[in-house]
């Protein structure tokens, strides 16, 4: 079945660690996305991509860096300087062609860090 | 600058009856759609309904259904016959077609009791 896996499901670092989360998806979809999620709150864009080996910052990028190397990975990093990284995290890929259902973000099932 | 509005941090109904979620936009992009997700406790983000800017009609989905009124930038959810499985957050979300960003608000969570 297609559909976008991010890992891992639970991550723990400690302060002033790097930490990579995965995101893959065979949607065969050009645009991926990260969000993060703090408890009670919204989903809050960090970064997308709309095509290979090129991306854009979103609402709260600082602190964090991506790469889109393949068509079907977005990892996401989470550097020692994010200074609050604990959160859930979601990915999302989305159909760019046209008329392909709304261009629908499909989501993952998340990642929810905790630095200790 | 594009902003999501969702003024209702938590709604109560009791089963089988219709409650509507509130959400208002602010874009300066005349083209531009509208989604609803649905989250569950278990976190995974479920899509409900879309509706576009040029949409002439509303968008209806089963038993979603949305109340887009261009002129007010206000795109609220109506969920009829109400089901305890109906028990989540529920998020509206803007995309620009200008930009590609897609933002979302900050949710209503949504308890539906017997």
């Amino acid at each position: 079945d297609g559909g976008i896996t991010q890992s891992p499901k639970y991550l723990f670092r400690k302060e002033g660690q790097n930490v990579t989360l995965s995101c893959e998806q065979n949607l065969n979809h050009d645009a991926m996305y990260w969000y993060r999620q703090d408890p009670g709150q919204g989903l809050r864009l960090i970064y997308y991509s709309q095509i290979v080996n090129d991306f854009q910052k979103g609402d709260i990028a600082e602190g964090y860096s991506v790469s889109r190397e393949k068509k079907e990975s977005f990892p996401l990093t989470v550097t020692s300087a994010q200074k609050n990284p604990t959160a859930f995290y979601l990915c999302a890929s989305r159909d760019s062609r046209p008329l392909s259902g709304a261009n629908v973000l499909t989501f993952g099932a998340g990642s929810r860090l905790t630095v200790l | 600058a594009q902003k999501i509005t969702q003024t209702q941090p938590g709604m109560f109904v009791q089963e089988k009856e219709a409650v509507t979620l509130d959400c208002t936009y602010d874009t300066s992009d005349p083209s531009y759609g509208l989604f609803w997700y649905k989250q569950p406790s278990s976190g995974e983000m479920i899509f409900l309904i879309y509706q576009g800017s040029y949409d002439q009609q509303n968008a209806t989905e089963g038993r979603y259904s949305l109340n887009f009124q261009k002129a007010r930038k206000s795109a609220n959810l109506v969920i009829s016959a109400s089901q305890l499985g109906d028990s989540a957050m529920y998020f509206c979300a803007m995309r620009e077609w200008d930009t590609d960003k897609l933002i979302f608000g900050t949710g209503t969570r949504l308890q539906v009791f017997p």
